[in-house]
């Protein structure tokens, strides 16, 4: 089954606690992105990657990092987490950035 | 102004009525164009995707691309209270980049 798996699904930790959330697709695609929902604001883009090793910033990257050193895995990481980064994130990838792109279950994130 | 905006609603219809959505966009150089639906604690979905000017149908959903004033519109024909949910625009925005940019999101009621 084509999906988007993104881990974990909940995470509520404290403040300055470094952590990781994994995202890998089974669908061979090129561009991945991770995105921030917030009420409101709705979806913002943080981080993108066109392919291996090629990252670009978003439109909210600050506080964020991501690596992409295998085409099916895109992980966000957290070096630093303070409560503004409270929310929930998803996963999204697609053949490329102009074609629709799938997203993963979503991870909410709870920084104290 | 936002780079894409969206009436948050929440817009209400009956059961078997059309349901019409608005998205207008600030960019006039963009070329990709997406609606997605989501549910309340979902992960957005894929409903209609639109490159070209005109009307692209696809079983109740038509979406409506005028590049000349900037809008893309989702129109959902004989609305069932199972579309009740969030409808998210999102834009490819070309300058130079490969960002995405979504809507807040209309929220649409369909009542019986």
């Amino acid at each position: 089954e084509a999906q988007v798996t993104q881990n974990p699904r909940y995470l509520i930790t404290v403040t300055g606690k470094k952590l990781t959330v994994t995202c890998s697709q089974n669908m061979n695609h090129e561009y991945m992105s991770w995105y921030r929902q917030d009420p409101g604001l709705g979806l913002r883009q943080i981080y993108y990657s066109m392919n291996v090793e090629v990252t670009d910033k978003g439109d909210v990257p600050e506080g964020y990092k991501v690596s992409r050193k295998e085409k099916r895995n895109f992980p966000l990481i957290l070096e630093s987490p303070s409560p503004n980064q409270t929310s929930l994130y998803f996963c999204a990838s697609s053949q490329g950035v102009d074609q629709p792109q799938h997203f993963g279950d979503g991870t909410r994130l709870s920084i104290l | 102004q936002k780079e894409v905006e969206q009436n948050s609603g929440p817009l209400s219809v009956p059961e078997g009525a059309i349901a019409s959505l608005n998205c207008t966009y600030s960019d006039r150089g963009s070329q990709s164009f997406f609606w997605y639906r989501q549910y309340s604690g979902k992960s957005p979905e894929l409903i209609m995707f639109i490159y070209s000017n005109g009307d692209k149908e696809d079983g109740r959903f038509t979406a409506q691309l005028n590049k000349a004033s900037q809008y893309v519109s989702l129109l959902i024909r004989d609305s069932q209270p199972s579309d009740s949910a969030t409808y998210l625009c999102a834009v490819r925005f070309p300058y130079n980049t490969d960002k995405l940019i979504f809507g807040t999101g209309t929220r649409l009621q369909v009542f019986p």
